[in-house]
């Protein structure tokens, strides 16, 4: 099983810089995505990470730490469209079974405000 | 490519109603997956398939809940007899190997 934690709720102003933090326990780890879904929409791929290190992709970088069983979602220049909730997600190998589980957090809920 | 459809978009229903959700994935993806969504709990996996057999069930809520792929462009996910507490968001979703996931736009059901 897993425990993803993540904040509920998350307030930043367009421009600025804000980082969603994501812990996790697992015994099977096998990489770590960051989704983002708008307000009844479906979640949308941002990243995966598996290695230790930052990934970047344009305002937005992921980090893993696996010793640390932690993560960030770091978005810069915030937009207004940026408003949104961000699940960070655990894949973790279930042994015994040959098989992958997908498990993701509840979700950050990130306003962003003039 | 038109992602991956679900239909319906809304469901009401009536306690003791079945329900049946359907989904077809994108071409070419071997795995699909049934998820449900709620305030409460987030997103749960109910269910996946790899090349139309199910291979790990034990999100399945219990027996009232059920999933069937019979070919590679379609699956059911079917509750049999519904109750309120089911009310949720169902999505499924799709993937060419068991890295990207995409998505498909949800079916809210509300069960009255």
């Amino acid at each position: 099983g897993q425990n993803i934690d993540q904040p509920t709720e998350m307030t930043a102003t367009e421009g600025a810089i804000v980082q969603i933090n994501c812990t996790y326990q697992t015994s099977g780890f096998n990489g770590l995505f960051w989704y983002q879904q708008h307000a009844g929409e479906a979640p949308t791929f941002l990243s995966y990470n598996v290695l230790d290190g930052l990934e970047e992709k344009g305002r937005f970088s992921s980090f893993l730490s696996r010793s640390k069983g932690y993560s960030y979602l770091l978005l810069k220049e915030l937009q207004m469209k940026d408003s949104a909730s961000y699940l960070c997600a655990v894949r973790e190998l279930l042994s015994g079974a040959g098989s992958y589980q997908l498990t993701f957090g509840k979700g950050t809920k990130l306003s962003v405000i003039p | 490519d038109a992602g991956v459809i679900q239909s319906p978009r809304h469901e009401v229903t009536e306690m003791g109603q079945e329900v049946t959700l359907r989904c077809k994935p994108i071409s070419g993806h071997d795995y699909l997956f049934w998820y449900r969504q709620t305030m409460m709990r987030g997103l749960e996996l109910l269910i996946y398939f790899n090349n139309n057999v199910p291979i790990d069930d034990s999100g399945m809520p219990e027996d009232r809940f059920s999933a069937k792929m019979p070919n590679a462009s379609f699956s059911t996910l079917k509750i049999q007899p519904s109750e309120p507490r089911d009310s949720a968001v169902y999505f499924c979703a799709s993937s060419p190997d068991r890295y990207g996931y995409t998505f498909g736009s949800g079916t809210r059901l509300t069960v009255v």
